[in-house]
């Protein structure tokens, strides 16, 4: 069975400051994928990225950076100088390489208080 | 583009009431998803189509129906609806079944049930 673990449910930080959102996943697979999700205030879901199970590079795009680590089984997200704009949830998801199920963590709730 | 489209945003439905939630994309996707998402939670599976005239359950079918008539239409249907059912209902394509892909999610219906 897959599952993901997101165990900061809320997080606030000032504008301007870092923060990371942990994840952490279970999986028997020995391809997969892993992806974050933002959900804004008005609701809707927007990728952010994914990564495969074979190729551990971290990731950076502007103000974010993923670390996806197979050793601990984990892939965090980090923003650097964030700003209002950021608060949202954030979710990790995981997938099989051969399935379209996703497994959804609980998200974390990022406020960034200006 | 206009991706996944879902309607309505927002409904009231009275205990015992019956209602379909539409669904519409123009990707000319194969696969299609219904999740339902419950406060601070991630997304669960309801049901999914990997084409026209095909649909599946997922993790939690109870109280739902759907049809899958054409490759752009995924409706839900709720029969008899239950407090229970209160919740986020999102709706999302993939153009196959391969792991991997980030889903294509429409802008959710909120739905109470009161």
């Amino acid at each position: 069975a897959q599952k993901v673990t997101q165990a900061q449910t809320e997080i606030s930080v000032v504008e301007k400051e870092d923060v990371t959102l942990d994840c952490v996943y279970e999986t028997r697979d020995t391809t997969y994928y892993l992806f974050w999700y933002k959900q804004p205030p008005s609701g809707e879901l927007v990728f952010l990225i994914r990564r495969n199970s074979f190729d551990e590079q971290n990731e950076i795009s502007g103000r974010y950076s993923w670390n996806f680590q197979k050793s601990t089984s984990s892939f965090n997200f980090t923003i650097t100088a964030s700003q209002v704009v950021d608060s949202a949830v954030y979710f990790c998801v995981l997938s099989g390489a051969g399935s379209y199920q996703l497994t959804f963590g609980k998200g974390t709730k990022l406020s960034v208080i200006p | 583009n206009a991706g996944v489209t879902q309607t309505p945003k927002f409904r009231i439905l009275k205990i015992g009431q019956s209602m379909t939630l539409q669904c519409t994309q123009d990707m000319n996707h194969n696969y299609m998803y219904w999740y339902r998402q419950d406060p601070g939670m991630g997304l669960k599976l309801i049901y999914y189509s990997v084409g026209a005239g095909i649909t599946d359950k997922g993790e939690v079918p109870n109280g739902y129906n759907v049809s899958r008539s054409t490759t752009e239409d995924f409706p839900l249907r709720l029969e008899l609806a239950a407090p229970s059912q209160t919740s986020v209902y999102f709706c999302a394509s993939t153009p196959t079944g391969a792991g991997g892909q980030p889903q294509h999610f429409g802008d959710g219906t909120r739905l109470s049930i009161l």
